[in-house]
């Protein structure tokens, strides 16, 4: 099983409402990462937590804050959002942070709309 | 700090065709490099994961390989077929760090 698994699907929120993005993955993968992507961009990363701590954080905005609560599970809190932050968010995982256990898999994304 | 390029950035071919996409990257102290593919509005695919130890990986009709010592890496797709189009990234890991990715090579394979 090489699946990462994020809810929901698509989200549309206004400027003012609090909303979480949901990761989940089962492959013991003690790595995981939320980047996000713009249309016809690649992807740019945004957090990184290894073994549940976080360690890459490239200067994200607080309004949105990330939580590891366990190995298999990583959420993105949403708070007071602007339009600009509409794009597609995506979770990956990799068994580590470098060399041979590097592979990232990716999740299908999170469609997010601010109006 | 490593750099993706992708060349083309996009690429139209009949269905039937050996196409060859390329990747070079900056850091030749690259510990591995990953190719994707992602449909539009979709997430991202792997398709072949190249160790720095690598010379080439294969999986079915695609073949990619590593030239450390000039930067470059391709992605050799055999006998396209319309299902092959997409947007194809590469994406270079070195040291401690994370995933840099090219911009991508939008793909399209006509029946």
């Amino acid at each position: 099983d090489t699946e990462v698994t994020q809810t929901p699907k698509h989200l549309v929120m206004g400027m003012t409402n609090k909303k979480s993005l949901k990761c989940e993955q089962h492959m013991g993968h003690r790595a995981m990462y939320w980047y996000k992507q713009k249309a016809k961009k690649p992807p740019e990363l945004m957090f990184v937590y290894s073994y549940e701590k976080l360690s890459i954080n490239e200067s994200v905005p607080s309004r949105f804050s990330p939580e590891c609560p366990n190995s298999s599970l990583l959420n993105l809190h949403l708070h007071a959002l602007q339009p600009e932050d509409s794009a597609l968010y995506l979770c990956a995982s990799s068994q580590g942070l470098a060399g041979a256990t590097g592979e990232l898999f990716f999740g299908e994304g999170s469609r997010l709309t601010v109006l | 700090k490593q750099e993706v390029t992708q060349i083309p950035a996009a690429l139209s071919v009949p269905e039937g065709e050996n196409l060859v996409l390329n990747c070079s990257f900056t850091d030749s102290a690259i510990y591995n490099l990953q190719w994707f593919r992602q449909d539009p509005g979709k997430g991202l695919t792997s398709l072949l994961l190249i160790q720095s130890s690598q010379r080439e990986q294969t999986s079915g009709r695609l073949n990619a390989s590593l030239d450390k010592s000039s930067g470059r890496s391709t992605l050799y797709i055999a006998a396209s077929q319309p299902g092959d189009s997409a947007t194809y990234l590469c994406a270079g890991r070195s040291g401690y760090s994370t995933l840099t990715f090219g911009k991508g090579t939008m793909l399209l394979v006509s029946p």
